[in-house]
């Protein structure tokens, strides 16, 4: 089956480092996106991670390793806004996003 | 430009009525997809069309049923609605079907059946 990990809730301060991870199991693997989604709100584009390493995009960072079936998303100098759910999606074989239940992050002054 | 747009913005229906959500899309996109989001887990797709005249089945599809007339719009219809299909839906597009595209989202409805 599929199978989509993210922790629920992570809880960060204002200027730090945060790391939301993600695990995957997909049929088949045509790259990962992540995107952000505040409350109430719909899901925006973060990034997209196709091949192994580091992609950087600003305060944000996307890491994959497609054999470990894993992803991370790197949020530096946060600042409040940040405050949001961030969604992993894998890209199966059929293109289609399997989406996990997305990791809250809370962001305290 | 508008990107993509969803009506109602809410709606609170009684059990058995049936009801169309709208979704029009401006940016002359080929693929669009319905989801539907609750608490605690992931979007679930419920159909896709990836051009127009051409539908597909997503992950929960039954209950539901879309019509890809043209490109900009793709209306998904609750035949006859469930307490079950209380959820907040969003409407999607991208350029194509492909392992690059990015899906972009309309603002959502979020629907009450009761």
């Amino acid at each position: 089956g599929q199978n989509i990990d993210q922790p629920t809730e992570m809880t960060a301060t204002e200027g730090a480092i945060v790391q939301i991870n993600c695990t995957y199991q997909t049929s088949g693997f045509n790259g990962l996106f992540w995107y952000q989604q505040h409350a109430g709100e719909a899901p925006t584009f973060l990034s997209y991670n196709v091949l192994d390493g580091l992609e950087e995009k600003g305060r944000f960072s996307s890491f994959l390793s497609r054999s470990k079936g894993y992803s991370y998303l790197l949020l530096k100098e946060l600042q409040m806004k940040d405050s949001a759910s961030y969604l992993c999606a894998p890209m199966d074989s059929n293109y289609q996003l399997i989406w996990g239940a997305g990791t809250k992050l809370i962001i305290k002054p | 430009i508008a990107g993509i747009t969803q009506a109602p913005t809410s709606q609170i229906l009684a059990a058995g009525r049936r009801m169309t959500l709208r979704c029009t899309q401006d940016m002359r996109h080929n693929a669009m997809y319905w989801y539907r989001q609750d608490l605690g887990l992931g979007l679930r797709l419920i159909h896709y069309s990836n051009t127009a005249g051409t539908t597909g089945k997503g992950e929960v599809p039954d209950g539901y049923s879309v019509s890809r007339a043209n490109t900009d719009d793709f209306p998904l219809t609750l035949a006859s609605a469930v307490p079950s299909q209380t959820s907040v839906y969003f409407c999607a597009s991208s350029e194509e079907t492909g392992s690059s595209d990015t899906q972009y989202f309309g603002p959502g409805t979020r629907l009450t059946v009761l």
